[in-house]
């Protein structure tokens, strides 16, 4: 593994099912981060994490949680999902946990809620 | 409230420079990131400005103007690979990072 993989590529779901996409970085960065992009808007904040052991809201939290067991991975979870998490779903780390260093981006999550 | 505006799309042709800006008020600053996204991919990162003044890597160049919230993003020599979605994000006065909704740069030959 090098960098920051994300798993699935794409998903079709069902609403009202349950979804949890994976997220795994080796470079030992401190920080991670859950971001949603739709067209037209820019990437939104869904949680985050500065160390493992923590995790914070982003700008939009609402449906979704996270889990950060240990430094490497940082797994987004949908309760229940609905159309309206239709979006690709980026994961990104970064050394520092704070929001002033570069974040590196996993290649993404293109999730479909029908 | 918080915003950041660049221009949705622009067009430039190969070889020639294009400027892509970004406009932003937010509640201070902390500094400003320029990512470059190909379409189907990751945003990757191309440059940070923390002060004021033109920053050059390569064919790449980004500007900082803090008292006028403002900064561009220079790009010389266009090539195809070039075209791209050019993300702006402002790291605020609380540390949080607000991103732009991108500039999609279309590059003809």
């Amino acid at each position: 593994i090098a960098g920051i993989t994300q798993a699935p590529t794409s998903q079709i779901l069902a609403a009202g099912r349950r979804m949890t996409l994976r997220c795994t970085q080796d470079m030992r960065h401190n920080a991670m981060y859950w971001y949603r992009q739709d067209l037209g808007l820019g990437l939104r904040l869904i949680h985050y994490s500065n160390t493992a052991g923590t995790t914070g809201k982003g700008e939009v939290p609402d449906g979704y949680s996270v889990s950060r067991a240990n430094t490497d991975d940082f797994p987004l979870t949908l309760a229940s999902a609905v159309p309206s998490q239709t979006s690709v779903y980026f994961c990104a780390s970064s050394e520092r946990g704070d929001f002033a260093d570069t974040q590196y981006f996993g290649p993404g999550t293109r999730l479909t809620v029908l | 409230g918080q915003n950041i505006d660049q221009p949705t799309e622009m067009t430039a042709t190969e070889g020639a420079i294009v400027q892509i800006n970004c406009t932003y008020q937010t509640s201070g600053f902390n500094g400003l990131f320029w990512y470059q996204q190909h379409a189907g991919e990751a945003p990757t990162f191309l440059s940070y400005n923390v002060l004021d003044g033109l920053e050059e890597k390569g064919r790449f160049s980004s500007f900082l103007s803090r008292s006028k919230g403002y900064s561009y993003l220079l790009l010389k020599e266009l090539q195809m690979k070039d075209s791209a979605s050019y993300l702006c994000a402002v790291v605020d006065s609380n540390y949080q990072l607000i991103w732009g909704a991108g500039t999609k740069l279309i590059i003809k030959p």
